[in-house]
């Protein structure tokens, strides 16, 4: 099984920073990395899928880039309702997430 | 807008089946992939299997002698079945679409189900 690790588990920023989140995978996977956004109480929601195309109706603040093994989540200039749990998550095998960064109010 | 549904049993008791379905509206069932998720409470998120519309599936090897995901184009619905639940199956369990395996573009609400005797 192909394993996904974030980091950081979490941290503090402010409205309008910019903020990066990585995830790295065990093995190489190409590009084949999606990235979540989970607020409390709801369900996931894609925001970017194949390490950089982001889903339609997603903010341009949101960003991906990496291939292979490495990859990271940008988001630009962090807004009031970005702040919430990341997942990053491989489909180049049996799909599996990562652990999860909770992006918190400094 | 498609809409996903799970619906079944907020309670099981240990070494039990879990029971749930997903009633899709908005849309058919027929294309796509179907999948169950669960996160456990304060937890992350597992990918439970899928199946596609044409009956494949596809399981977590974690999970694969336990799980059984099938598919009722008549009725709109796929289901999950987890046998021998333990307190570690609980978690909220979403069912979801995915057009392309692993790019899960909408979701059920979640539904908590709790193994407890």
């Amino acid at each position: 099984a192909i394993r996904m690790t974030q980091s950081p588990s979490s941290f503090s920023a402010s409205t309008g920073d910019r903020v990066t989140i990585t995830c790295r995978a065990s093995q190489g996977i190409s590009s084949y990395l999606a990235w979540y956004q989970q607020k409390p109480g709801k369900a996931p929601k894609l925001l970017i899928y194949a390490a950089s195309t982001l889903q339609s109706g997603v903010p341009s603040r949101f960003s991906g880039s990496g291939s292979g093994t490495d990859f990271t989540l940008t988001i630009s200039c962090l807004q009031s309702e970005d702040f919430a749990t990341y997942y990053c998550q491989q489909y180049y095998s049996y799909p599996s997430f990562g652990g999860g960064t909770k992006v918190e109010i400094k | 807008q498609v809409q996903l549904q799970e619906s079944g049993p907020g309670l099981v008791k240990p070494s039990e089946t879990l029971s749930l379905t997903c009633t899709v509206s908005g849309g058919s069932i027929s294309s796509y992939y179907w999948s169950w998720i669960r996160q456990p409470p304060g937890k992350g998120l597992e990918w439970i299997g899928y199946i596609y519309y044409s009956g494949s599936t596809n399981y977590n090897p974690s999970l694969k002698s336990r799980v059984t995901i099938s598919v009722d184009t008549s009725k709109n619905q796929f289901s999950l079945k987890l046998s021998s639940v333990t307190a570690a199956d609980t978690a909220v369990y979403y069912c979801a679409r995915a057009k392309r395996v692993g790019i899960v573009e909408d979701w059920g609400q979640g539904t908590l189900v709790t193994v407890s005797s």
